[in-house]
């Protein structure tokens, strides 16, 4: 199975950076996602880790330790757009190689 | 990338009705799937559509819930049986090209049962 954890609220301030953690547990890991989403809106693919190691995107990077069971998505400053829950997802291979979110975090930002 | 459209984008239903969801993508894919974010959660995997045999349901939902067509590689449909106010989610359609990359989803269809 599958087992994934994140906070569920942060609060940050523009322009600040603020990093988001997500711990996982799975019996198949085949690579780790960062998806943003906004309120009534679909989740908008942001990162991809496979390998251990930062990814860096513009303002956005993620770090994945597979030793740990952990990632991170780290956000540069921050915007008042970026107000949005981010989710984080594991795929499985185990089975079908399906992709399991974890709950995602809320991340307010205020001016 | 991929364009994914999905109908009704939102709907007000009875309990004890049936709705059936479409999705269509702008071009051919392997793999197509149906998730459900209940208010305040994260994604839960429904099943996944295939192409000319019967979908693959994850553990706790079942066929007769929720049938789910795929009759080629551009367009499905997840139908929501007989509804009680706990149906009440969003439902979303996604799509992964090539296959085992990122996820693209649709923007979800709001379902409130009443």
């Amino acid at each position: 199975g599958q087992n994934i954890d994140q906070p569920t609220e942060m609060t940050a301030t523009e322009g600040a950076i603020v990093q988001i953690n997500c711990t996982y547990q799975t019996s198949g890991f085949n690579g780790l996602f960062w998806y943003q989403q906004h309120a009534g809106e679909a989740p908008t693919f942001l990162s991809y880790n496979v390998l251990d190691g930062l990814e860096e995107k513009g303002r956005f990077s993620s770090f994945l330790s597979r030793s740990k069971g952990y990632s991170y998505l780290l956000l540069k400053e921050l915007q008042m757009k970026d107000s949005a829950s981010y989710l984080c997802a594991v795929r499985d291979q185990t089975g079908a190689n399906n992709l399991f979110f974890g709950t995602g975090t809320r991340l307010t930002v205020i001016p | 990338s991929a364009v994914i459209s999905q109908k009704p984008s939102r709907d007000i239903c009875q309990r004890g009705t049936s709705l059936t969801i479409q999705c269509q993508v702008d071009s051919q894919v392997t793999m197509m799937f149906w998730y459900r974010q209940q208010p305040g959660q994260s994604l839960t995997l429904i099943a996944t559509a295939n192409q000319g045999s019967e979908a693959t349901y994850e553990s706790g939902f079942v066929i007769d819930k929720f049938p789910i067509s795929r009759p080629n590689l551009t367009f499905s449909t997840l139908t929501v049986s007989n509804m009680s106010p706990e149906d009440s989610s969003i439902y979303l359609c996604s799509v992964e090209i090539p296959l085992n990359t990122e996820a693209f989803f649709g923007q979800g269809t709001r379902l409130t049962v009443v």
